[in-house]
C-alpha cells in the first residue's frame, strides 16, 4: 500500500541553525501539506501546496518557513534559524484529489531545538 | 480565529459500548470535515470525511454533519479496546485544515 515517508524521524539542531525535513508524498498525488504538533497540543496546519506553488498557509509559516518541491518526488520544508519553540513533529501529508478527500499522513518528523 | 471545539475527555468506556464524540466549528463556510484517530507517538490517520449534511457510515463508524449546527459527530459503535486513541476532528476552510485539540477514548476490556 503507497505511504507518506518522511526524514529524518528524529532531527536535533541547535538554535539558530536552519533544517530541512523531507517528505516523499505518495506517488500520484497532487496536495501537499505540512503541519506542525507540539508535544500535548493539537496538531495545526502550516501550508498547502499545489501545482508547485503555496496554496494556502497559516499565520505560523511566516517567513521563517520555506517549501519546495525540488524534483518530481520530494517535498521539503525548510526552517530557518529556529527557535526553542520550533521544537515539534512535523507531518506531512498528500491528497489525491483535493480538499473534500483524504489526506494521507506520513509518520513525522520530531524536531527538537536546544 | 477559525475555532475547532471538541468535547472534552478523557472517556473511559467498557468494551462493546456506544461511544459519542462531538465537534462544533466557527467557521460557517467550512466545506469539508474530517475525522482522525492518533495513537499515542503516530500520525494522525483518518477514519471518515462527510461534506453533506446528514449521516454517512463506515463500519461500526457513523459521522454525522449539521450545517446548521455548525456541529459535527462521529458515533462508534461496539467499542473496542483498540479504539482507544485521541480522536481529532478538522475542519477544511478552503484550502486550510484546522484541528480539534482531541478527545481521548479508553476502551477497557
Amino acid at each position: 500500500e503507497p505511504e507518506v515517508t518522511q526524514t529524518p524521524s528524529h532531527q536535533v539542531t541547535q538554535m539558530g541553525q536552519e533544517v530541512i525535513l523531507r517528505c516523499v508524498p505518495i506517488s500520484n498525488h497532487l496536495y501537499f501539506y505540512w503541519y506542525r504538533q507540539i508535544l500535548g497540543q493539537k496538531v495545526e496546519f502550516l501550508v498547502s501546496f499545489y501545482n508547485n506553488e503555496i496554496s494556502e498557509k497559516s499565520e505560523i509559516f511566516d517567513d521563517q518557513f520555506s517549501v519546495e518541491r525540488p524534483d518530481g518526488s520530494n517535498f521539503t520544508l525548510k526552517i530557518r534559524s529556529t527557535k526553542l519553540e520550533d521544537s515539534a513533529m512535523y507531518f506531512c501529508a498528500s491528497c489525491g484529489q483535493g480538499i473534500a478527500y483524504e489526506q494521507y499522513f506520513g509518520p513525522g518528523t520530531r524536531l527538537t531545538v536546544t | 480565529q477559525k475555532e475547532v471545539e471538541q468535547n472534552s475527555g478523557p472517556l473511559s468506556v467498557p468494551e462493546g459500548a456506544i461511544v459519542s464524540l462531538n465537534c462544533t466549528y466557527s467557521d460557517r463556510g467550512s466545506q469539508s470535515f474530517f475525522w482522525y484517530r492518533q495513537y499515542s507517538g503516530k500520525s494522525p490517520e483518518l477514519i471518515m470525511f462527510i461534506y453533506s449534511n446528514g449521516d454517512k457510515e463506515d463500519g461500526r463508524f457513523t459521522a454525522q454533519l449539521n450545517k446548521a449546527s455548525q456541529y459535527v459527530s462521529l458515533l462508534i459503535r461496539d467499542s473496542q479496546p483498540s479504539d482507544s486513541a485521541t480522536y481529532l476532528c478538522a475542519v477544511a476552510t478552503g484550502n486550510q485544515f484546522y484541528f480539534g485539540t482531541g478527545t481521548s477514548l479508553t476502551v477497557i476490556p
